[in-house]
């Protein structure tokens, strides 16, 4: 199985600040990676398809990049409605595996 | 508009059985793959099952192979889970979640979530 290893785990930024996430995969995933938004009591929501390609209606400010086995989730300018816990997935094999989470907050 | 509805939840006894069900409206239904993804309470996603978009291929995640049924009927738009041989760390949200034309895929769409508790 694809481990998929997303870091930190939690983080706290104030409004307007550039937030980053990593995520990475144990064997080389092309660009097969999906980044997940969950907010509190809801389902996940998919921002970002094949690494860098943002979703239908998904702001701007939410961005993607990376390929092989080392991923970057940016949001360039932390909103107070972006406070959501943000997984990675992989779609290169079966079974699909998702990263641990990043949950973040606003400072 | 995709719209993914799941139903069947419920408190069951540790060894006993629970049919989920999934119904799908807004796409060609049979030309997708379905999933089930589930979330313990407090912790991570955790994808269960899939099926290919004609019902003839499945996969499941090894937790719980030999347990859990997936299927599907493509005149009912309908996504199903029969969950055999429950136990306490079956517990958690199950979400129905659609993949694409072929697997493995991303999960572009997910239903809102049913809630399955295991406890004597």
């Amino acid at each position: 199985d694809i481990q998929m290893t997303q870091s930190p785990s939690s983080l706290s930024a104030s409004v307007g600040d550039r937030v980053t996430i990593t995520c990475q995969a144990s064997q080389d995933i092309t660009n097969y990676l999906n980044w997940y938004q969950q907010k509190p009591g809801k389902a996940p929501k998919l921002l970002i398809y094949d690494a860098s390609n943002l979703d239908r209606g998904v702001p701007t400010r939410f961005s993607g990049s990376g390929s092989g086995t080392d991923f970057t989730f940016t949001i360039s300018s932390l909103q107070p409605e972006d406070v959501a816990t943000y997984y990675c997935q992989q779609h290169h094999n079966l079974p699909l595996t998702f990263g641990g989470g990043t949950k973040v907050e606003i400072k | 508009e995709v719209q993914l509805l799941e139903s069947g939840g419920g408190l069951v006894q540790p060894g006993g059985s629970l049919r989920l069900s999934c119904v799908a409206s807004g796409f060609t239904f049979s030309s997708y793959a379905m999933n089930w993804v589930r979330q313990a309470a407090g912790k991570g996603l955790e994808w269960v099952s899939s099926i290919g978009g004609a019902g003839y291929s499945t996969h499941y995640g090894d937790s719980v192979k030999g347990r859990f049924t997936i299927s599907r009927d493509n005149q009912k738009n309908m996504l199903y889970l029969q969950m055999d041989s429950l136990r306490a760390e079956d517990t958690a949200v199950y979400y129905c979640a659609k993949g694409g034309i072929v697997e493995p895929t991303g999960l572009d769409y997910w239903g809102q979530g049913t809630l399955v508790a295991v406890s004597s």
